[in-house]
C-alpha cells in the first residue's frame, strides 16, 4: 500500500465550529505531515510529526491544533476559524530520514471553505 | 532557510515537443530535490527526484539534472503528451524539510 488516504474531501464549515481532518498512512512512515495549500501557490509546510512527536510547527495559529494518535494516523483539529483559512490541505508522510532524503508522498487533500 | 526560484510560471507546447523547466536553490546544504506534478483537484504526486551526489537521472520520457556548483536543477519532459498538462512543483530539501518552487503551469496542445 503506497497510498496517503485523506477525509473529508471537501469540507464547509462555519467560524464556530469544530472540525477534524484525518489522514492515514499504512507504508510503516514514522514522519507525516500537515500542509495548506492556496490556489495557484506552492505547499507551505504547517507541522511535522516525528515518531508521533510533534517535531516542527511553522507558526501556525492555535485555532489548528495537530494531533497524531499512532504511527498510521494524523488528526488536524480545527476551531474558531477564518474565511482566510479557507484552502487545500494535504497531507503527507516519509521515512525519517537522518540524511536529508525526504521522499514525501502526499494524499489527495481535503478542499476546506469557511464562511 | 532555503529559497527556490522556479522559472517559467507558465509554459505552453504543442504535443510531441519538449519541455524544460529550471530551478535554483540558495542553500549549498540542500542534498535531496524531488519534482512533484500537481493535476487539478488533486494532491502533488512525486515523478523523479535527484539526490545531490548523482548529476543527472532519466525515467522514460523524464530527466532531472543537478548543477551543484551552479545551484541549479532542471526537468526536461520529452514527447510531451496532453496528460503532461498539470503544475510542476520543484523543491528542494534542508535538514529534512522540503522548500517548493512556485509552481510552472505546463500546457500541452494537441
Amino acid at each position: 500500500d503506497t497510498e496517503v488516504t485523506q477525509t473529508p474531501k471537501h469540507l464547509v464549515m462555519g467560524m464556530t465550529n469544530k472540525k477534524s481532518l484525518k489522514c492515514e498512512q499504512h507504508m510503516g512512515h514514522r514522519a507525516m505531515y500537515w500542509y495548506k495549500q492556496k490556489a495557484k501557490k506552492p505547499p507551505e509546510l504547517m507541522f511535522v510529526y516525528s515518531y508521533e512527536k510533534l517535531s516542527i510547527n511553522e507558526s501556525v495559529p492555535s485555532r489548528f491544533s495537530p494531533e497524531c494518535p499512532n504511527s498510521s494516523l494524523l488528526n488536524l483539529h480545527l476551531h474558531a476559524l477564518q474565511p482566510e483559512d479557507s484552502a487545500l490541505y494535504l497531507c503527507a508522510s516519509s521515512q525519517v530520514e537522518t540524511g536529508g532524503f525526504n521522499e514525501q508522498f502526499f494524499g489527495p487533500g481535503t478542499r476546506l471553505t469557511v464562511l | 532557510g532555503e529559497n527556490v526560484e522556479q522559472h517559467p510560471s507558465t509554459l505552453s507546447v504543442q504535443e510531441g515537443d519538449s519541455a524544460v523547466i529550471k530551478c535554483t536553490y540558495s542553500d549549498s546544504a540542500s542534498n535531496y530535490f524531488p519534482w512533484y506534478k500537481q493535476e487539478l483537484g488533486k494532491g502533488p504526486q512525486l515523478i523523479i527526484d535527484i539526490r545531490s551526489n548523482v548529476g543527472e537521472k532519466k525515467d522514460q520520457r523524464i530527466a532531472v539534472t543537478l548543477n551543484k556548483t551552479a545551484k541549479h536543477f532542471s526537468l526536461h519532459i520529452t514527447e510531451t503528451q496532453p496528460e503532461d498538462s498539470a503544475v510542476y512543483f520543484c523543491a528542494a530539501t534542508l535538514y529534512s524539510t522540503l522548500t517548493f518552487g512556485k509552481g510552472t503551469m505546463l500546457l500541452v496542445s494537441p
